[in-house]
């Protein structure tokens, strides 16, 4: 079974505090990705790495930064939380070169007061 | 501008009778479709996919169905259970390197016992 963890199900920050989220798998992927998902926008890419120290901007990446010092850890960083990054985070998985499906973890629930 | 486009934010159906999920896209770079399932408070699950080369992918009670002169995609239920409730996103790729998919907004389907 494809496994990938996030470090936290639920965070409550506070507004300028630095937040980071991990992810986690154990199957060897070279593909990571971290989303955020909120109501009627679906599912949006903020960050993807393809090998470990390699990082690429999605489609929504202000705000964010990401860190991926070992092939099976990718973080999320926000340097100073807003409110209107509370949100649904995801992060996924998925093998390199192919059109495969992705495999996402549990999620993590952020809110920024 | 949103490149995959689920119109139907909600459907309800009753239990037994058929679903029928909806998605329309815009990039004819697009080949690879999938179809994912998410609960509240957990990642989104893979459900089933299809290549452009097929018009037509079943797995068990669910079936996808392309057609790429439309450039819209739909996912049937048969017959529905109220298990299936969940939020479904439909998801493209193929205009770029790797295992980037791009998401629909998102349709909530209810099923009623």
């Amino acid at each position: 079974d494809v496994k990938v963890t996030q470090s936290s199900r639920y965070l409550v920050k506070r507004t300028g505090e630095k937040v980071f989220l991990e992810c986690v798998q154990d199957m060897d992927h070279e593909n990571m990705f971290w989303y955020r998902q909120d109501p009627g926008l679906g599912l949006r890419l903020i960050y993807f790495s393809y090998d470990v120290k390699m990082k690429e901007k999605g489609d929504i990446p202000e705000g964010y930064s990401v860190s991926r010092e070992k092939k099976e850890r990718f973080s999320l960083i926000l340097e100073s939380a807003s409110t209107n990054q509370t949100s649904m985070y995801l992060c996924a998985i998925g093998r390199a070169g192919s059109t495969d499906t992705q495999y996402f973890g549990p999620g993590t629930r952020l809110t920024v007061l | 501008d949103q490149q995959v486009k689920q119109n139907s934010p909600s459907l309800s159906v009753q239990e037994g009778r058929i679903s029928i999920l909806n998605c329309d896209y815009t990039n004819s770079m697009f080949d690879y479709f999938l179809w994912y399932k998410k609960y509240p408070a957990e990642g989104p699950t893979f459900l089933i996919s299809i290549s452009s080369i097929k018009d037509k992918n079943e797995d068990g009670r669910f079936t996808v169905f392309l057609n790429k002169s439309a450039k819209h995609l739909s996912l049937h239920i048969v017959p529905s259970q109220p298990g299936d409730s969940a939020v479904y996103f439909c998801a493209a790729s193929g205009d770029n390197a790797g295992n980037m998919l791009t998401f629909g907004g998102g349709t909530r389907l209810m099923v009623k016992p």
